[in-house]
């Protein structure tokens, strides 16, 4: 176990609505990434947030949106749910936003119906 | 998108035979680093390799890495029914963010 939770770990959203993913990072780590994961395909980076501020973000819509707080958990939002943004959606928090090693949580699986 | 390509993208094998994964991406990176996926969930980081190393080692783990040809190799020595899961490289291309570039994964499947 790597000390990252993530919920929901399962949920199912209709096309145009608005989701809310949630991450509790590990104790001690101040940097939190976000990867989309699509069935049959490795994880691709969505943003980091590192001390509350988004610090880097893939090639990503706007419509995908993240929060970090004071305790250093993380919030992903996305926005006008296509079916295209079902897949596994991976949380992983890192002692430093340059430190090398990622601890990913077990992610949230995202169906859009 | 995907940083680069595994080969192959499925292998079967027996247990106690050894395994062999390759990657290989596309532009200049700060680490290489290997990562299981079980059955679809989270990844566990098996092993990171720096761009100025070219061999390590971790258990039954062995990494190679070729920066001149940009590919990379995991050797699981002496499978294990256990170490059937999906295999993925990631790169750190370094800078203010340590965002990962993943590869495709390759499935492994070791029979019993």
């Amino acid at each position: 176990e790597t000390g990252v939770t993530q919920s929901p770990t399962h949920l199912i959203k209709t096309r145009g609505q608005q989701v809310t993913l949630r991450c509790s990072s590990q104790s001690g780590h101040n940097t939190v990434s976000w990867y989309q994961q699509a069935l049959g395909q490795g994880p691709q980076f969505i943003f980091q947030y590192y001390r509350e501020e988004e610090n880097g973000r893939g090639n990503f819509p706007p419509r995908f949106s993240g929060l970090q707080f004071p305790n250093y958990s993380s919030e992903l939002n996305v926005n006008a749910l296509e079916l295209d943004d079902s897949a596994l959606y991976l949380c992983a928090s890192s002692p430093g936003h340059t430190a090398p090693e990622a601890f990913f949580g077990q992610g949230t699986r995202l169906t859009v119906v | 998108s995907q940083q680069g390509e595994e080969d192959p993208q499925a292998l079967s094998i027996q247990e106690g035979e050894n395994a062999t994964m390759n990657c290989s991406y596309k532009t200049s990176i700060n680490n290489l680093q290997w990562y299981r996926q079980n059955s679809g969930r989270g990844l566990v980081h098996l092993i990171l390799i720096r761009s100025n190393e070219r061999e390590k080692h971790s258990g039954r783990l062995r990494v190679t890495l070729d920066t001149s040809k940009k590919s990379s190799s995991l050797l699981i020595t002496a499978s294990r029914a256990a170490d059937t899961a999906s295999y993925f490289c990631a790169t750190d291309p370094g800078g203010a963010t340590n965002k990962l570039i993943f590869g495709t994964g390759t499935l492994l499947a070791v029979q019993p």
